[in-house]
Protein backbone atom coordinates (compact mmCIF):
# COMPACT_ATOMS: atom_id res chain seq x y z
CA UNK A 1 0.00 0.00 0.00
CA UNK A 2 1.22 3.21 -0.81
CA UNK A 3 2.34 5.26 2.58
CA UNK A 4 4.19 8.56 3.49
CA UNK A 5 5.82 8.30 7.01
CA UNK A 6 6.94 11.29 9.04
CA UNK A 7 8.51 10.48 12.46
CA UNK A 8 9.64 12.16 16.04
CA UNK A 9 5.47 13.22 15.67
CA UNK A 10 6.04 15.67 19.06
CA UNK A 11 8.90 18.01 18.74
CA UNK A 12 9.65 20.79 20.79
CA UNK A 13 12.72 23.60 20.10
CA UNK A 14 14.03 26.57 21.41
CA UNK A 15 14.07 29.85 19.37
CA UNK A 16 17.04 29.59 17.33
CA UNK A 17 17.52 26.11 17.32
CA UNK A 18 17.23 23.99 13.94
CA UNK A 19 15.11 22.29 12.30
CA UNK A 20 14.66 19.17 10.30
CA UNK A 21 11.11 16.85 10.10
CA UNK A 22 11.84 13.40 8.01
CA UNK A 23 9.42 12.04 5.47
CA UNK A 24 9.66 8.99 3.76
CA UNK A 25 6.89 7.55 0.79
CA UNK A 26 6.92 4.51 -0.85
CA UNK A 27 5.68 5.04 -3.93
CA UNK A 28 8.01 3.47 -6.88
CA UNK A 29 6.77 6.25 -10.05
CA UNK A 30 7.43 9.77 -10.79
CA UNK A 31 5.67 11.95 -7.72
CA UNK A 32 4.88 15.33 -6.75
CA UNK A 33 5.82 16.24 -2.99
CA UNK A 34 4.48 19.00 -0.92
CA UNK A 35 5.13 20.07 2.61
CA UNK A 36 1.84 22.01 4.62
CA UNK A 37 1.51 23.95 7.70
CA UNK A 38 -1.33 24.17 9.82
CA UNK A 39 -0.94 27.17 12.60
CA UNK A 40 -3.40 26.45 15.81
CA UNK A 41 -7.05 27.13 15.06
CA UNK A 42 -5.94 27.57 11.10
CA UNK A 43 -6.25 26.15 8.08
CA UNK A 44 -3.25 23.78 6.16
CA UNK A 45 -1.33 26.20 3.64
CA UNK A 46 1.40 24.95 1.46
CA UNK A 47 4.85 25.59 2.68
CA UNK A 48 6.70 24.61 -0.37
CA UNK A 49 6.57 21.78 -3.33
CA UNK A 50 8.49 19.46 -5.95
CA UNK A 51 7.60 18.58 -9.29
CA UNK A 52 11.26 18.82 -10.87
CA UNK A 53 14.21 20.06 -11.07
CA UNK A 54 16.71 20.98 -8.19
CA UNK A 55 16.11 18.75 -5.30
CA UNK A 56 16.48 21.74 -3.12
CA UNK A 57 13.28 23.53 -2.71
CA UNK A 58 13.30 26.49 -1.22
CA UNK A 59 9.46 27.48 0.93
CA UNK A 60 7.46 30.77 2.36
CA UNK A 61 9.04 31.78 5.99
CA UNK A 62 12.52 30.32 5.56
CA UNK A 63 11.73 26.53 5.28
CA UNK A 64 13.53 24.47 2.61
CA UNK A 65 13.18 20.77 1.51
CA UNK A 66 15.51 18.17 -0.43
CA UNK A 67 13.99 15.37 -2.18
CA UNK A 68 16.84 12.13 -2.10
CA UNK A 69 14.79 10.52 -4.76
CA UNK A 70 17.32 7.15 -3.90
CA UNK A 71 15.69 7.16 -0.27
CA UNK A 72 12.72 8.33 -1.01
CA UNK A 73 12.73 11.44 1.33
CA UNK A 74 11.73 14.65 1.47
CA UNK A 75 12.58 16.21 4.85
CA UNK A 76 11.71 19.57 5.78
CA UNK A 77 14.76 21.97 7.09
CA UNK A 78 14.73 25.40 8.45
CA UNK A 79 17.77 26.70 10.38
CA UNK A 80 16.81 29.05 12.75
CA UNK A 81 13.34 28.64 14.34
CA UNK A 82 10.79 31.21 15.88
CA UNK A 83 7.90 30.94 17.96
CA UNK A 84 5.30 31.63 15.18
CA UNK A 85 6.84 28.31 14.03
CA UNK A 86 4.90 26.50 16.42
CA UNK A 87 2.48 24.61 14.41
CA UNK A 88 1.51 20.86 12.79
CA UNK A 89 3.54 20.62 9.63
CA UNK A 90 2.65 17.42 7.25
CA UNK A 91 3.88 16.19 4.24
CA UNK A 92 1.62 14.74 1.04
CA UNK A 93 3.08 13.18 -1.61
CA UNK A 94 0.97 12.43 -4.71
CA UNK A 95 1.66 9.69 -7.64
CA UNK A 96 1.73 11.41 -10.76
CA UNK A 97 -1.69 10.78 -12.57
CA UNK A 98 -3.12 9.03 -9.84
CA UNK A 99 -5.33 12.21 -7.99
CA UNK A 100 -5.19 11.17 -4.56
CA UNK A 101 -2.96 13.05 -2.17
CA UNK A 102 -1.40 10.69 0.76
CA UNK A 103 -0.81 12.74 3.65
CA UNK A 104 1.82 11.84 6.55
CA UNK A 105 0.13 11.77 10.11
CA UNK A 106 2.13 14.85 10.83
CA UNK A 107 4.61 16.59 13.03
CA UNK A 108 3.60 19.01 15.96
CA UNK A 109 6.24 21.58 16.25
CA UNK A 110 6.46 23.50 19.58
CA UNK A 111 9.10 26.44 19.93
CA UNK A 112 9.87 27.92 22.90
CA UNK A 113 10.52 31.47 23.29
CA UNK B 1 -10.71 36.12 -4.65
CA UNK B 2 -12.37 34.14 -1.20
CA UNK B 3 -10.42 30.47 -2.30
CA UNK B 4 -11.88 27.62 -0.95
CA UNK B 5 -14.76 28.31 1.67
CA UNK B 6 -16.67 26.00 3.75
CA UNK B 7 -20.05 26.62 5.59
CA UNK B 8 -21.53 25.54 8.61
CA UNK B 9 -17.55 26.51 10.65
CA UNK B 10 -19.31 24.66 13.46
CA UNK B 11 -22.14 21.95 14.20
CA UNK B 12 -23.30 19.44 16.57
CA UNK B 13 -25.66 16.71 15.79
CA UNK B 14 -27.70 13.86 17.61
CA UNK B 15 -26.66 10.07 16.20
CA UNK B 16 -28.68 8.93 13.32
CA UNK B 17 -29.64 12.81 12.19
CA UNK B 18 -28.21 13.67 8.35
CA UNK B 19 -26.71 16.70 7.33
CA UNK B 20 -24.81 18.33 4.42
CA UNK B 21 -21.46 20.17 4.36
CA UNK B 22 -21.20 22.47 1.79
CA UNK B 23 -18.07 23.64 0.01
CA UNK B 24 -17.29 26.00 -3.05
CA UNK B 25 -14.43 27.60 -4.49
CA UNK B 26 -13.67 30.59 -7.27
CA UNK B 27 -10.51 29.40 -8.26
CA UNK B 28 -11.90 27.50 -11.20
CA UNK B 29 -10.26 24.44 -10.42
CA UNK B 30 -11.21 20.96 -11.59
CA UNK B 31 -10.79 19.13 -8.74
CA UNK B 32 -12.00 18.87 -5.24
CA UNK B 33 -11.33 16.63 -2.59
CA UNK B 34 -13.03 16.37 1.27
CA UNK B 35 -10.57 15.43 3.74
CA UNK B 36 -10.93 14.47 7.81
CA UNK B 37 -9.09 15.37 10.13
CA UNK B 38 -8.72 13.36 13.19
CA UNK B 39 -5.73 13.70 16.26
CA UNK B 40 -2.58 11.74 15.49
CA UNK B 41 -3.95 10.48 12.07
CA UNK B 42 -3.44 13.23 9.68
CA UNK B 43 -6.07 14.29 6.85
CA UNK B 44 -7.66 11.13 5.24
CA UNK B 45 -9.64 11.09 2.09
CA UNK B 46 -13.12 10.95 2.01
CA UNK B 47 -14.02 11.06 -1.51
CA UNK B 48 -12.90 13.55 -4.19
CA UNK B 49 -14.01 14.84 -7.89
CA UNK B 50 -11.44 14.84 -10.56
CA UNK B 51 -13.78 16.91 -12.38
CA UNK B 52 -17.07 18.05 -12.70
CA UNK B 53 -19.44 15.39 -13.37
CA UNK B 54 -17.32 12.90 -11.48
CA UNK B 55 -16.82 11.41 -8.12
CA UNK B 56 -14.72 8.89 -6.34
CA UNK B 57 -14.17 7.01 -2.79
CA UNK B 58 -11.64 7.90 -0.96
CA UNK B 59 -9.67 6.12 1.91
CA UNK B 60 -12.80 6.39 4.09
CA UNK B 61 -15.82 7.09 2.25
CA UNK B 62 -18.01 4.78 4.18
CA UNK B 63 -21.12 6.86 6.11
CA UNK B 64 -20.84 9.72 3.38
CA UNK B 65 -21.98 10.35 0.11
CA UNK B 66 -20.95 13.25 -2.08
CA UNK B 67 -22.36 15.67 -5.00
CA UNK B 68 -20.48 17.66 -7.46
CA UNK B 69 -22.87 19.97 -7.77
CA UNK B 70 -21.30 22.17 -10.38
CA UNK B 71 -17.70 23.09 -11.04
CA UNK B 72 -17.50 25.56 -7.85
CA UNK B 73 -19.48 23.18 -5.72
CA UNK B 74 -18.80 20.06 -4.10
CA UNK B 75 -21.04 18.61 -0.78
CA UNK B 76 -20.37 16.58 1.51
CA UNK B 77 -23.32 14.39 3.11
CA UNK B 78 -23.85 12.33 6.45
CA UNK B 79 -27.07 10.25 6.15
CA UNK B 80 -26.72 9.13 9.72
CA UNK B 81 -24.43 10.28 11.96
CA UNK B 82 -22.61 8.43 14.20
CA UNK B 83 -20.18 9.39 17.28
CA UNK B 84 -17.36 8.63 14.92
CA UNK B 85 -17.77 10.84 12.71
CA UNK B 86 -16.69 13.09 15.19
CA UNK B 87 -14.01 15.31 13.32
CA UNK B 88 -12.91 18.28 11.18
CA UNK B 89 -13.97 18.12 7.70
CA UNK B 90 -11.76 19.95 5.30
CA UNK B 91 -12.31 20.92 1.59
CA UNK B 92 -9.66 21.63 -0.96
CA UNK B 93 -9.35 21.85 -4.14
CA UNK B 94 -6.95 21.98 -7.51
CA UNK B 95 -6.37 23.02 -11.00
CA UNK B 96 -5.54 19.17 -11.91
CA UNK B 97 -5.31 16.13 -9.34
CA UNK B 98 -1.23 16.03 -9.17
CA UNK B 99 -1.07 19.80 -8.24
CA UNK B 100 -1.11 21.82 -4.79
CA UNK B 101 -3.94 21.90 -3.02
CA UNK B 102 -6.14 24.93 -1.83
CA UNK B 103 -7.85 24.15 1.84
CA UNK B 104 -10.76 25.63 2.66
CA UNK B 105 -11.06 26.79 6.84
CA UNK B 106 -12.70 23.59 8.35
CA UNK B 107 -15.47 22.46 10.13
CA UNK B 108 -15.71 20.72 13.11
CA UNK B 109 -18.47 18.46 13.60
CA UNK B 110 -19.34 16.61 16.64
CA UNK B 111 -21.72 13.94 16.99
CA UNK B 112 -22.83 13.08 20.56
Amino acid sequence: AQSVSQHNHHVILSEAASLELGCNYSYGGTVNLFWYVQYPGQHLQLLLKYFSGDPLVKGIKGFEAEFIKSKFSFNLRKPSVQWSDTAEYFCAVILYGNNRLAFGKGNQVVVIP
Amino acid sequence: NAGVTQTPKFQVLKTGQSMTLQCAQDMNHNSMYWYRQDPGMGLRLIYYSASEGTTDKGEVPNGYNVSRLNKREFSLRLESAAPSQTSVYFCASSERGYNEQFFGPGTRLTVL
